[in-house]
């Protein structure tokens, strides 16, 4: 199947700066990625639907200021956690959909963030 | 939100095969229904998915009622390496994926 990555594989950022986590489609253009957050013992919630060359939409109760969505290019999407705050600790996971494939996505391996 | 329920936990002795069940009731005509996997503090991994017909591969199979208000994931032969949580999804016409509370699979020696 198709592979995604993720960078940073963990983080940890003191309380107030700034995180940037990238999400890469290795062996496929990706006009559309996903970004999940997903607590301990929790399932995934979707965040926000990123698209290539248009701006992110994100679900309800997400705040599109503190989590900025970047898809620059066909293989890249970043997510930025601004002003990190404790409970902004999580594990970010993204996903990419292969449009050359079915609708099935593939999931990175996850950003384990803390914040201090 | 998630359009689908499934049992918190199940237990499946090594070798013998792993009937997870999913009820989505709501699901509509031109859904699909998708299964995933997760290993601890992995990202997801695709299982298989399907429409109206039952599906194979070599991972798994995938039984839809004839109502498509129900289905069920068969793991033909769990080993020890398929303990993990499974998730049921049904994907909406946006193709987004609202994942429920899964299934956690225990398979016992």
């Amino acid at each position: 199947g198709a592979v995604v990555s993720q960078h940073p594989s963990w983080v940890i950022c003191k309380s107030g700066t700034s995180v940037k986590i990238e999400c890469r489609s290795l062996d496929f253009q990706a006009t559309t990625m996903f970004w999940y957050r997903q607590f301990p013992k929790q399932s995934l919630m979707l965040m926000a639907t990123s698209n290539e060359g248009s701006k992110a939409t994100y679900e309800q109760g997400v705040e599109k200021d503190k989590f900025l969505i970047n898809h620059a290019s066909l293989t890249l999407s970043t997510l930025t956690v601004t002003s990190a705050h404790p409970e902004d600790s999580s594990f970010y996971i993204c996903s990419a959909r292969d449009p050359g494939g079915g609708y099935e996505q593939y999931f990175g391996p996850g950003t384990r963030l803390t914040v201090t | 939100d998630a359009k689908t329920t499934q049992p918190p936990s199940m237990d499946c002795a090594e070798g013998r095969a792993a009937n997870l069940p999913c009820n989505h009731s709501t699901i509509s005509g031109n859904e699909y229904v998708y299964w995933y996997r997760q290993i601890h503090s992995q990202g997801p991994q695709y299982i298989i998915h399907g429409l109206k017909n039952n599906e194979t591969n070599e991972m798994a199979s995938l039984i839809i009622t004839e109502d498509r208000k129900s289905s069920t994931l068969i793991l033909p032969h769990a080993t020890l390496r398929d303990t993990a949580v499974y998730y049921c999804i049904v994907r909406d016409n946006f193709n987004k994926f609202y994942f429920g509370s899964g299934t956690k699979l225990n398979v016992k020696p």
